[in-house]
């Protein structure tokens, strides 16, 4: 079946460094895609979207990249602080509500 | 604006017994969806209103679960009768045409 998955399962970084997190989807009829931060005992808080138009689209110190032909999407966090810790989801939907979520990645930030 | 508001925060409760879980939208919000999220499945969705009707239901595990919309500003999700399984923390969210996905901090529920 078609999914939404992260390629990796966690990542470490040190504080004052950039983080990049992967996700790859499979259902190529996407056109809508969505980041997504989890910490802990709270709900998913939005990040920044993307729409399939689109190839590159920034936030404050995110900046999100879609690559539609290998269906990839990346989100990219500058100067990562210690409250960046958080789990990450991609979701992504081709109809505006069901979104499909990939299953996350932890990232830790090294003070 | 107090964002989506879930209830109870935690609930604990014995197999067999009928749970019920409350959702509070994001006034103006028109689209309304029930998750689950469990550490094997990850986030699923359950169900999505729009406009207070029920659009698609196909997330919903069985019978025992069922869900409400009476009104643009309370919806339940009920389980009767729950089971060890059902164990997970449930997010209600809302959107609407002009804002995306707003969720909740969530319900833990626990079954024993």
């Amino acid at each position: 079946g078609e999914s939404v998955g992260l390629h990796l399962p966690t990542l470490s970084v040190q504080e004052g460094d950039n983080s990049i997190i992967n996700c790859a989807y499979s259902n190529s009829a996407s056109d809508y895609f969505i980041w997504y931060k989890q910490e802990s005992g709270k709900g998913p808080q939005f990040i920044i979207d993307i729409r399939s138009n689109m190839d590159k689209r920034q936030g404050q110190r995110v900046t999100v990249l879609l690559n539609k032909t290998v269906k990839h999407l990346s989100l990219q966090i500058a100067a990562t602080q210690p409250g960046d810790s958080a789990v990450y989801f991609c979701a992504e939907t081709s109809n505006d509500y069901k979104l499909s979520f990939g299953a996350g990645t932890t990232v830790t930030v090294r003070a | 604006d107090a964002g989506v508001i879930q209830s109870p925060r935690h609930e604990v409760t014995e197999m067999g017994q009928e749970v019920t879980l409350r959702c509070k939208p994001i006034s103006g919000h028109n689209s309304l969806f029930w998750y689950r999220q469990t550490m094997m499945r990850g986030l699923e969705l359950l169900i999505y209103f729009n406009n207070n009707v029920p659009i698609d239901d196909s997330g919903m595990p069985e019978d025992r679960f069922s869900a409400k919309m009476p009104n643009a500003s309370f919806s339940t999700l009920k389980i009767q009768p729950s089971e060890p399984r059902d164990s997970a923390v449930y997010f209600c969210a809302s959107s609407s045409l002009t804002s995306g996905y707003t969720f909740g901090s969530g319900t833990r529920l626990t079954v024993v």
